[in-house]
């Protein structure tokens, strides 16, 4: 079956870290791949999304890419602000259906 | 635009007890989906509406769950009776289109506490 394994947290960084949050994923056919980002507060947004292998997504300064001869959709971004504490999800979706598939959540805190 | 507005944002009820969960979606998104998150783990998908049918319930976890979309419109999720293992953030997304995933919103979500 389909789904997402995502690295643990809590991650904390200092201000102006590297971050990576490693994913990786298991699904039949060619999926789309997403990260949502839930702010403290607030509900889940799309942060950015790949639709086919080597794609790139990136927003905000976060970059992912569809890489599928590893299965994975890395986030990165190359210095964090305390403003991007919150919680990262991995998801996937195939082309049957609307639903998404999820990881666990990594929750990231970065302090000044 | 408006968005996906969600209520009560926290609930807390003892076992045994009835839960009603509400989900407004963007006016004229005919695609309505429950998710759940349970315990900090992943978030489950729950079932799907097109409009005020359910397209995919397949991950109902039990007939304790009913969701109700009547007149296509806003939906509900009851559970009843609640158990502890329920406890969590139960989220709402709607979209204009099914496979459109630019189109998804979700809502602040419900955190769904039972003592």
């Amino acid at each position: 079956g389909n789904s997402v394994t995502q690295m643990e947290g809590p991650v904390t960084l200092s201000e102006e870290a590297f971050l990576t949050i490693n994913c990786t994923y298991t699904a039949t056919g060619y999926p789309s791949l997403f990260w949502y980002v839930q702010y403290p507060g607030e509900g889940l947004q799309l942060l950015l999304k790949a639709t086919k292998a080597d794609d790139k997504g990136s927003n905000k300064g976060f970059e992912a890419t569809y890489r599928k001869e590893t299965t994975s959709f890395h986030l990165e971004k190359g210095s964090v602000q305390v403003s991007d504490s919150a919680v990262y999800f991995c998801a996937l979706k195939n082309n049957q259906g609307g639903k998404l598939i999820f990881g666990q959540g990594t929750e990231l805190s970065v302090k000044p | 635009e408006a968005g996906v507005t969600q209520f009560p944002s926290h609930s807390v009820i003892e076992k045994g007890q009835t839960v009603t969960l509400r989900c407004d979606p963007i006016s004229g998104h005919d695609n309505l989906y429950w998710y759940r998150r349970v315990m900090g783990k992943e978030i489950k998908f729950l079932l799907h509406f097109v409009k005020e049918s359910k397209q995919d319930e397949s991950g109902m976890p039990n007939n304790r769950f009913l969701a109700e979309r009547t007149g296509g419109t806003y939906s509900t999720l009851k559970v009843q009776p609640a158990e502890l293992e329920d406890s969590g953030v139960y989220f709402c997304a709607s979209s204009q289109v099914e496979s459109g995933y630019r189109g998804y919103t979700f809502g602040s979500g419900t955190r769904l506490t039972v003592v």
